[in-house]
């Protein structure tokens, strides 16, 4: 079953509008999650790594005030896409490991957002 | 700079074997994932190899060398539902993940 439960799975929103994405772990805790975007035929690009109860680490072009990443539990990652423009389009997924630093990622169900 | 490379897309016949490479560059190694993407979702795990050799699981297998930044996944008596996207990613020395763009196989009846 899925150990990573991702929400909502599709949204549509009006351009300048706010999306909230969640991610939760479901029966482990996960002091670290990350966030990935995913444009059509083309691999995973890492956000940010959102970190239980400290601040996300984005990465290098990624603005952290238009994607906040709250991470105020070890079971819950939330992303939010402010005042979002079409060009803010795609899949978003979501992943956590399972503890050890080594082990591969669950993977969220994804959240295919589409701006107007 | 750290790169991925794998073939953007593969077609195989139903029942078949192929065999899909990815060769890696990275700042240190900690390991090899390879994941299986359909279109739409979510990858999922197939497998992780950190030593040299190959891990078999099931219809599927895994290759890495390490001194040669290369590894290959081997998919055996295809069906039509492993058509999907399969993606290499290399853990470097800071345990970050670096991400092939994927290889997309096609399989054909």
């Amino acid at each position: 079953g899925a150990v990573v439960s991702q929400h909502p799975s599709r949204v549509i929103c009006k351009s300048g509008t706010s999306v909230k994405i969640e991610c939760r772990s479901l029966d482990f805790q996960a002091t670290t999650m990350f966030w990935y975007r995913q444009f059509p035929k083309q691999s995973l690009m890492l956000m940010a790594t959102s970190n239980e109860g400290s601040k996300a680490t984005y990465e290098q072009g990624v603005e952290k005030d238009k994607f906040l990443i709250n991470h105020a539990s070890l079971t819950l990652s939330t992303l939010t896409v402010t005042s979002a423009h079409p060009e803010d389009s795609s899949f978003y997924i979501c992943s956590a490991g399972m503890g050890q630093i080594a082990s591969p990622l669950h993977f969220g169900n994804g959240t295919r957002l589409t701006v107007t | 700079g750290q790169n991925i490379d794998q073939p953007t897309e593969m077609t195989a016949t139903e029942g078949a074997i192929v065999q899909i490479n990815c060769t890696y560059q990275t700042s240190g190694f900690n390991g090899l994932f390879w994941y299986q993407q359909h279109a739409g979702e979510a990858p999922t795990f197939l497998s992780y190899n950190v030593l040299d050799g190959l891990e078999e699981k099931g219809r599927f297998s895994s290759f890495l060398s390490r001194s040669k930044g290369y590894s290959y996944l081997l998919l055996k008596e295809l069906q039509m539902k492993d058509s999907a996207s399969y993606l290499c990613a290399a853990l470097d020395s800071n345990y970050q993940l670096i991400w092939g763009a994927g290889t997309k196989l096609i399989i054909k009846p």
